[in-house]
């Protein structure tokens, strides 16, 4: 069963400052990597995809990737307490379909104003 | 507006009515897929459909039906409702397979 794991939150932070979210894997052939933020009793939001090894950024936002050691991890710099919301990295299965996402529990993020 | 449309968004039900829940999209997205949500346990694939007449079991399909007689269309029907899936769904769909996916806003449901 290919898995993914979140880094233990919650995780608060002060306006302002870079908050930092990791996700590592079990799958050694994955190739694509997401990720979603949720906001409470809200529905998921795709806000990152990243492929290749190394940094996208996309505004106030970084994905990281190194699939050597499978790991993902997404920073938000300048956090607003509107970037408030659990932020999930699911793992994209790399088997036949292509189609099967298996997410993780998610990191709550909290910024305080 | 593009967008992924699930009705209802809140049901309360008993212990054996069968029940369904649709969900549309308007982007002419070939792949849709089925998620549950509890808390603890984050989100689950229940089923999902590459195109028109294939659809494929997730990590939790038991208890649950699919069909995709249209490309737009992908409701789930609950045959015989248990108190074990009170949970909140979502509907998602994308274009590519790759992992892209629109999700709709939920459909809560609470089985007596």
């Amino acid at each position: 069963q290919k898995e993914v794991e979140q880094n233990s939150g919650p995780l608060s932070v002060p306006e302002g400052a870079i908050a930092s979210l990791n996700c590592t894997y079990s799958d050694r052939g994955s190739q694509s990597f997401f990720w979603y933020r949720q906001y409470s009793g809200k529905s998921p939001e795709l806000i990152m995809s990243i492929y290749s090894n190394g940094d996208k950024e996309d505004g106030r936002f970084t994905a990281q990737l190194n699939k050597a050691s499978q790991y993902v991890s997404l920073l938000i710099r300048d956090s607003q307490p509107s970037d408030s919301a659990t932020y999930l990295c699911p793992l994209l299965n790399s088997g036949g379909s292509n189609y099967k996402l298996t997410f993780g529990k998610g990191t709550l993020l909290t910024v305080n104003p | 507006e593009a967008q992924v449309t699930q009705n209802p968004r809140y049901l309360i039900t008993v212990t054996g009515k069968k029940l369904t829940v649709t969900c549309s999209q308007n982007m002419n997205h070939e792949y849709m897929s089925w998620y549950r949500q509890d808390p603890g346990l984050g989100l689950r694939q229940i089923y999902y459909s590459m195109n028109v007449e294939v659809t494929d079991k997730g990590d939790v399909p038991e208890g649950y039906k699919v069909s995709r007689k249209e490309k737009r269309n992908f409701p789930l029907i609950l045959e015989s409702p248990s108190p074990n899936q009170t949970s909140l769904y979502f509907c998602a769909s994308s274009s590519t397979g790759r992992g892209e996916q629109y999700f709709g806003p939920g459909t809560r449901l609470t089985v007596t």
